[in-house]
This record gives structure tokens, C-alpha cells and sequence, in this order.
């Protein structure tokens, strides 16, 4: 039962350039949602974060939109730059009832100089 | 400012042996998540550890069992252990007095059961 999905595996930007993550989920309790970034052989480094009564978040060349009718979320990057070049993942958490964060499978986001 | 640390860094074991895995949350964290990521996939949640107790326990056989001790680090023990346990083991830290929102990951431990 995949709550979060990130339907596009792979992502492939210029440098410079805006790269857009998409995200949607199925649960309406989810009242908080993340975004993770992931290099190899390490953890997962939290970038960003929205709770569900914003419909933006900013934080430098971050931003994050929430849609919650469409249940629907998407990080921009702008601009992108090589260091970028990661695993994105997508995660929610209903924390009214719940402790866990579900996640997305990720976006691997390749910036090509 | 101490982040989340995991050991070991790598593990390879048998199948049917016994792991520990451990990790101290980031300083000032009370709260401990493990999470495991099988390869292409999304880490999915195991269990949460709060005041030494199992807070919430995801959709895992009780092979996986855990612990938190009183300055709130945390093993995960897992038993009889299968092929499909092969995976990287995450421990997150957050603060869990209040509805905590954002879990702080650590580098994980990379399993190889073979």
C-alpha cells in the first residue's frame, strides 16, 4: 500500500536550469510532508519541509508547493547546480495519529554542466 | 553539533544468524526511528522507540525487535535472518516530547545476508 509516489524515476536538468520533483499522495491525514536528499552510501539529509496549512515553503534555491485537493506536492530547485545530482525522496506523516514518516521511491536527479 | 551515528558501517552475515545494528540519535534527540531501504525503494518505517518503549512498529515479522536504553540510543536486533533482510538500515532521530516532525537520518548500515 504506497501512500507517497514519485512517478518519474529519473531526472535529468542543465546546470543552471529549474529542476521540478513531483510527488502526490493518497492519505488525508497527512499533515506534514518532507523532502529528503540522498547521496550514495549515505543516509538521507532533510532539505525542506511544509506542513499542510502552507501552500509554499521557501529556504534558498528550495521551494516546496503543496496542493492539497490534488494531493500533490513538488520541490523546485532553482537553480540547479552539479552537487545537486542526488536521490530525492518524498515523505509524509500524519501526526495527529501516526509517528512514521511513508515515503516515496525517489527521483534520481542527474545536473549535467 | 553531533549528528546520527550508525554501526557498524557494514555487515555481512548468514542466513539464519542474528544482527545487531546500533545508533545514537543527534544530540539533544530523545526519539529513535529505525527504517529500512531495500535497494530502489523508499525506506520503510520498523519501529519507534520513545522513553524506552515501542512507540509504533511498522509491517515487520517479530524477528525485528529493538531496544532504547536510558541515554536514548537504540539497537535493532534481527533473527533468523532471511535473504530479503539484505538492506540498508536506517536509524532517524527527532524529538519526541511533543508531535515531532522532522526525523534526522543517519548513514545507515548496509546489511548483506547471503
Amino acid at each position: 500500500d504506497q501512500q507517497v509516489k514519485q512517478n518519474s524515476p529519473s531526472l535529468s536538468v542543465q546546470e543552471g536550469r529549474i529542476s521540478i520533483l513531483n510527488c502526490d499522495y493518497t492519505n488525508s491525514m497527512f499533515d506534514y510532508f518532507l523532502w529528503y536528499k540522498k547521496y550514495p552510501a549515505e543516509g538521507p539529509t532533510f532539505l525542506i519541509s511544509i506542513s499542510s496549512i502552507k501552500d509554499k515553503n521557501e529556504d534558498g534555491r528550495f521551494t516546496v508547493f503543496l496542493n492539497k485537493s490534488a494531493k500533490h506536492l513538488s520541490l523546485h530547485i532553482v537553480p540547479s547546480q552539479p552537487g545537486d545530482s542526488a536521490v530525492y525522496f518524498c515523505a509524509a506523516i500524519a501526526r495527529e495519529n501516526d509517528y512514521k514518516l511513508s515515503f516515496g521511491a525517489g527521483t534520481t536527479v542527474t545536473v549535467r554542466a | 553539533d553531533a549528528g546520527v551515528t550508525q554501526s557498524p558501517t557494514h555487515l555481512i552475515k548468514t542466513r539464519g544468524q542474528q544482527v545487531t545494528l546500533r545508533c545514537s540519535p543527534k544530540s539533544g534527540h530523545d526519539t529513535v526511528s529505525w527504517y529500512q531501504q531495500a535497494l530502489g525503494q523508499g525506506p520503510q518505517f520498523i519501529f519507534q522507540y520513545y522513553e524506552e518503549e515501542e512507540r509504533q512498529r511498522g509491517n515487520f515479522p517479530d524477528r525485528f525487535s529493538g531496544h532504547q536504553f536510558p541515554n536514548y540510543s537504540s539497537e535493532l536486533n534481527v533473527n533468523a535472518l532471511l535473504l530479503g533482510d539484505s538492506a540498508l538500515y536506517l536509524c532517524a532521530s527527532s524529538l519526541g516530547g511533543r508531535r515531532s516532525d522532522t526525523q534526522y537520518f543517519g548513514p545507515g548500515t548496509r546489511l548483506t545476508v547471503l
